[in-house]
């Protein structure tokens, strides 16, 4: 069955560094969502990219899809306590109704 | 707009009991799904329903049951319950963006 890769698991910056999160699907995909969880939160949606090659920003959130449409990442440019929480990318192949989660990306940010 | 509804938010079962964990939305989405996250295992789509009377198995469906009578409720149904189930449970509504509940906690001693 399709498969979503996410790395790293974990990653601690401090405040004011850059941060990216990788996903990897083990096919291709028609469309890839990202989510954030707080700690003690559910998972809000953030965005969705369609297109191949597709970059959208959400001020200091940048998001891409890979030419392939099999990968995706999510940069944070300039991070700030704010930004703490697990980050999910999420993806549907095809004609399936499925979406499939990474495992996430744990940020932790020191102020 | 409420938006996503589920209870309970917490529960304790003993093994072999059963239970139903609820789900509402009042968004009036076709499509809703049940997903379990457990310590570094991400969500796991656990059914899935693409409109009332049509439901489907995602990657972990055994011991859950799911039916969909209306297009508002989607409830998850626990029919033994095993100290494996112990889990965070989250129901979602939506297909291109999905909204979910706050979540059910269960343990299963």
């Amino acid at each position: 069955g399709q498969q979503v890769m996410q790395i790293p698991q974990y990653q601690h910056v401090q405040e004011g560094e850059d941060f990216t999160t990788y996903c990897n699907s083990s096919t291709t995909l028609s469309n890839i969502q990202w989510y954030k969880q707080r700690p003690g939160g559910h998972p809000v949606f953030l965005i969705q990219l369609v297109k191949s090659g597709e970059v959208k920003k959400q001020k200091r959130l940048t998001f891409q899809f890979g030419e392939a449409k099999k990968n995706s990442s999510l940069h944070i440019t300039a991070t700030q306590t704010t930004d703490v929480g697990t980050y999910f990318c999420a993806g549907r192949g095809g004609s399936n109704y499925k979406l499939t989660f990474g495992k996430g990306t744990l940020l932790t940010v020191n102020p | 707009n409420a938006g996503v509804t589920q209870t309970p938010k917490f529960q304790v079962l003993k093994t072999g009991q059963s239970m139903t964990l609820q789900c509402a939305q009042d968004m009036n989405h076709e499509y809703m799904s049940w997903y379990r996250q457990d310590p570094g295992m991400g969500l796991r789509l656990i059914h899935y329903s693409v409109g009332a009377g049509i439901t489907d198995q995602g990657e972990v469906p055994n011991g859950y049951n799911v039916s969909r009578s209306t297009t508002e409720d989607f409830p998850l149904r626990l029919l033994s319950a095993a100290p494996s189930q112990t889990s965070v449970y989250f129901c979602a509504s939506g297909f291109g963006e999905l909204f979910f509940g706050e979540g059910s906690r269960l343990t299963v001693l």
